[in-house]
């Protein structure tokens, strides 16, 4: 079973400054994913970024980038440059490769608010 | 990117009465699609995965008789909550994937309140 940890309820940070929303999470599996969502006031789940435990280089999405430390089953989302329109629930979300299909399991996510 | 239709986006029904959550790709074919509930400040938590053409696959806890899944086509799978009750009222979103894909497409999610 994975499990996956989110231990900051809540972030606060200043429009344009960066900011680390942490997450840790636990498998057996040898090949799995790793995933960062963002959750508006609305509702909806936004694909943020995906970093593959085999990929050798750390994932980025434009403001955003993900801080994969293996070894230490940490897998921190950045997000720089930090805009109001950002503050939202953030969830960081593992799966293992099975079958060829990910089906990923949430944390218990992290609010973040930027201030002006 | 790929878009998810999820339909209503709020249902309040009575107590006793069954309420059908529809979820629809739009622009690609969804081999699996992904049912989820959300209680408020709280994390996703999955009840189900169906494949298309065949019978959905339930989480641990989660009661099939209650929460009947149907994935009929490539670009339509249904929630039906049946003889809701107020504990039922929750957050319910879904999500589609093609094939080996690593993304998860979502739906808007639907705000189920049961009186």
């Amino acid at each position: 079973a994975q499990k996956i940890t989110q231990t900051q309820p809540g972030m606060f940070v200043q429009e344009k400054e960066a900011v680390t929303l942490d997450c840790t999470y636990d498998t057996s599996d040898p090949s799995y994913g790793l995933f960062w969502y963002k959750q508006p006031s609305s509702g909806e789940m936004i694909f943020l970024i995906y970093q593959g435990s085999y990929d050798q280089q750390n994932a980025t999405e434009g403001r955003y980038s993900l801080n994969f430390q293996k070894a230490r089953k940490s897998a921190n989302l950045v997000i720089s440059a930090s805009q109001l329109g950002d503050s939202a629930m953030y969830f960081c979300a593992m799966s293992p490769r099975s079958g060829g299909s990910y089906i990923p399991t949430f944390g218990r996510g992290t609010s973040l608010i930027v201030h002006p | 990117g790929a878009v998810v239709s999820q339909h209503p986006s709020r249902v309040i029904c009575k107590s006793g009465t069954s309420v059908k959550i529809e979820c629809r790709s739009l622009d690609f074919q969804a081999t699996t699609m992904f049912w989820y509930r959300q209680f408020p400040k709280q994390s996703l938590m999955l009840m189900a995965t169906s494949n298309e053409g065949s019978k959905a696959t339930y989480e641990q806890g989660v009661e099939k008789d209650k929460f009947l899944i149907n994935h009929a086509s490539l670009t339509l799978s249904t929630l039906t909550v049946t003889s809701a009750h107020p504990e039922d009222s929750s957050f319910y979103i879904c999500s589609a994937s093609v094939g080996r894909s690593t993304e998860a497409f979502f739906g808007q999610g639907t705000r189920l309140t049961v009186v």
